[in-house]
């Protein structure tokens, strides 16, 4: 079955530090999608990709991160100089399909550590 | 704005028991669509329903059973004679329609299924 996958699985970095996650979305699916979970907190949206650009990002995207597909398989998140408050669980999520319709699928998500 | 309310935090039964998990959610979009996700201890989030605003039927899949009512915007999800496996965090998440809008979250029931 097809399925979302992302590298590294834990990464520990220091504060400051550049780091890039990646992700291989299922490969007919037009939507992408990074998403943070805060240890033992909520999942948030972080921002979503269709047709090689930003469609939508929330607060929480600011301009320490940027997302990329640099080719027709990975999209990467990159945050540029990580903080403390970066260490979280990190899901890419992708979706097929009509706008609006399907669910995401995520993948096994990237545990970063700042220190 | 959007919002999904899962006022329960944390519920814990006895194998075999019954358990509601509720989920509230605020949209002023007419169209929507309305998903629940298991995150296990291993961390990932697993994808277990999607409805739409536009089909209220109810949803039963084996021991699963979730019940869509937009008269009072809830969204709760039974599971029968629970078992031990079914122990995780439990997501209701909500999506407008249209676009590659993602995913609002609520905060997760944590669910304890005791031997």
């Amino acid at each position: 079955e097809p399925e979302v996958t992302q590298t590294p699985s834990h990464q520990v970095t220091q504060m400051g530090q550049e780091v890039i996650l990646r992700c291989v979305p299922i490969s007919n699916h037009l939507y992408f999608y990074w998403y943070r979970q805060i240890l033992g907190q909520k999942v948030e949206f972080l921002v979503s990709f269709y047709n090689n650009e930003i469609s939508e990002k929330s607060e929480i995207f600011d301009d320490q991160f940027s997302v990329e597909r640099p080719d027709g398989s990975n999209f990467t998140l990159k945050i540029r100089s990580t903080k403390l408050e970066d260490s979280a669980m990190y899901f890419c999520a992708s979706r097929a399909g009509v706008a609006g319709t399907g669910e995401l699928f995520f993948g096994e998500g990237s545990r970063l550590t700042v220190l | 704005a959007q919002k999904v309310t899962q006022a329960q935090t944390e519920i814990s039964v006895v194998e075999k028991e019954d358990v509601t998990l509720d989920c509230v959610y605020e949209t002023r979009d007419t169209t929507y669509y309305l998903f629940w996700y298991k995150q296990p201890p291993s961390g990932e989030l697993v994808f277990l329903i999607r409805r739409n605003s536009f089909d209220e039927q109810n949803e039963i899949s084996g021991r699963y059973s979730w019940n869509f009512q937009k008269s009072t915007s809830s969204f709760n999800f039974t599971i029968t004679a629970s078992q031990v496996v079914d122990s995780a965090v439990y997501f209701c998440a909500l999506r407008s329609g249209g676009g590659a809008d993602g995913l609002t979250f609520g905060k997760g029931t944590h669910l304890i299924i005791q031997p």
